[in-house]
């Protein structure tokens, strides 16, 4: 069974810096998908960012990045130039690219951006 | 464009009662997914669709059923309520898994089971 462990409960960051969520998963898979999603206090669920395991090149949306080390299972999510809109949780999801259609989520991670 | 709606927003219920949580989507996705997210355990899968007219159990089933109503709308019910169940829950739908499609949510059910 697939599991992801996301080990910081909570982070801080000032605005304007740059901060690191961490990420790694436990798979016998070789091809997969890693997502991470952001939910702000107003609850919705949102894509900031996906990975396909086949694929070396790290993802990279605007000021979002990651760094997917595959032989290490580890998937962090880099913010720069944080905001105070950044201020969410976050969550990793892990989903195989055979079998069953579930997206395994991990506990997430509160992010607070500090003014 | 609604996306994934959820209906209702919040409820509280006693021990013991029923009821269902409604889910549609218009964006044409043939997988629909209902998740539970308590404090320190993240999202747990409850149940999922593959497609119309299909069902499958997630991590937590336990007191639930779904009903995969036609392609649009996938709901969820609490037969017999407990305090347990107290959670936000939520709908999801995702195009294709081969296209590695994303999850998109609705906006969340809080419950509260008394």
């Amino acid at each position: 069974a697939q599991t992801v462990t996301q080990s910081q409960p909570e982070m801080s960051v000032q605005e304007a810096e740059t901060v690191t969520l961490s990420c790694t998963y436990d798979t016998s898979e070789s091809n997969y998908y890693l997502f991470w999603y952001k939910q702000p206090p107003s609850r919705q669920m949102i894509l900031v960012i996906r990975q396909e395991a086949y694929k070396q090149q790290n993802a990279t949306e605007n000021r979002f990045s990651v760094n997917f080390q595959k032989a290490a299972k580890s998937f962090s999510l880099k913010i720069s130039d944080s905001q105070l809109g950044d201020t969410a949780m976050y969550f990793c999801a892990f989903m195989k690219a055979s079998g069953t259609y579930k997206y395994i989520f991990g506990t997430g991670t509160r992010l607070k951006v500090l003014a | 464009n609604a996306g994934v709606t959820q209906t209702p927003k919040f409820q509280v219920l006693k021990t013991g009662q029923s009821m269902t949580l409604q889910c549609a989507q218009d964006m044409n996705h043939n997988s629909m997914y209902w998740y539970r997210q308590d404090p320190g355990m993240g999202l747990r899968l409850i149940y999922y669709s593959a497609s119309e007219g299909t069902t499958d159990k997630g991590e937590v089933p336990n007191g639930y059923n779904v009903s995969r109503l036609n392609k649009r709308e996938f709901s969820l019910r609490l037969e017999s309520a407990a305090p347990s169940q107290t959670s936000v829950y939520f709908c999801a739908s995702s195009e294709d898994r081969l296209l590695n499609s994303p999850l998109h949510f609705g906006n969340g059910t809080r419950l509260t089971v008394t």
